[in-house]
């Protein structure tokens, strides 16, 4: 199975500050990479699918890149409403499609 | 609009068999490969089961493998996880997921609101 590391597991921020998260794979996943927002007691949120392609309605402070192994996800001003847990999930290839174990951003 | 509505949770004591279903509406669920998910409260994600769209292919995790079964039915809109010999660490809640695409196999980007499955004595 392809594990996913996801760093930092729990960040401190504040409104307005750039935040960079960061997602790696246990081995080259190309571009098959999402990211996911979740707030407490809701399902989680698409952010960004295909590692860089930003999910329809979602501000444009979020952006991905990356491939291969190495992934990020940057907040460019973070607003008061982006205080939640994110995850990463890989789709490639074969099942099981493995999840970070989440990053939770906290003011 | 997508719609994915659980229904089915509770609380099972172990061994016992639980039967959870998502009703789709807002797009036709006879051409997207559907997946389950789950979510242990306050921990990560895990990648459960999916099913192709007629229910001929049906893949699984390992820590589910044998106990539990996909299905679908097109004809009414539902996707199933029939979940049997049910364990404490099979306690979560419990997502119905579809991709974006109909031609990804994997993705798991509309979500339902969850269905908590409680397993205790």
């Amino acid at each position: 199975d392809i594990q996913m590391t996801q760093s930092p597991s729990s960040l401190s921020a504040s409104v307005g500050d750039r935040v960079t998260i960061t997602c790696r794979a246990s081995q080259s996943i190309s571009t098959f990479l999402d990211w996911f927002q979740q707030k407490p007691g809701k399902a989680p949120r698409l952010l960004i699918y295909g590692a860089s392609s930003l999910q329809s309605g979602v501000p444009s402070r979020f952006s991905g890149s990356g491939s291969g192994t190495d992934f990020t996800l940057t907040i460019s001003s973070l607003q008061p409403e982006d205080f939640a847990t994110y995850f990463c999930q890989q789709t490639y290839s074969l099942p099981p499609y493995t999840f970070g174990q989440g990053t939770k951003l906290e003011i | 609009e997508v719609q994915l509505v659980e229904s089915g949770g509770g609380l099972i004591q172990p061994g016992g068999s639980l039967r959870l279903s998502c009703a789709a509406s807002g797009f036709t669920f006879s051409t997207y490969w559907m997946t389950w998910v789950r979510q242990v409260p306050g921990k990560g994600l895990e990648w459960v089961s999916r099913i192709n769209t007629d229910g001929t292919t049906t893949t699984y995790a390992d820590s589910v493998k044998g106990r539990f079964t996909i299905s679908r039915d097109n004809a009414k809109n539902t996707l199933y996880l029939q979940m049997n010999s049910l364990r404490a660490e099979d306690t979560a809640v419990y997502y119905c997921t579809r991709a974006l695409f109909y031609y990804d196999s994997g993705g798991s980007h509309y979500w339902g609101q969850g269905s908590l499955v409680t397993v205790s004595s």
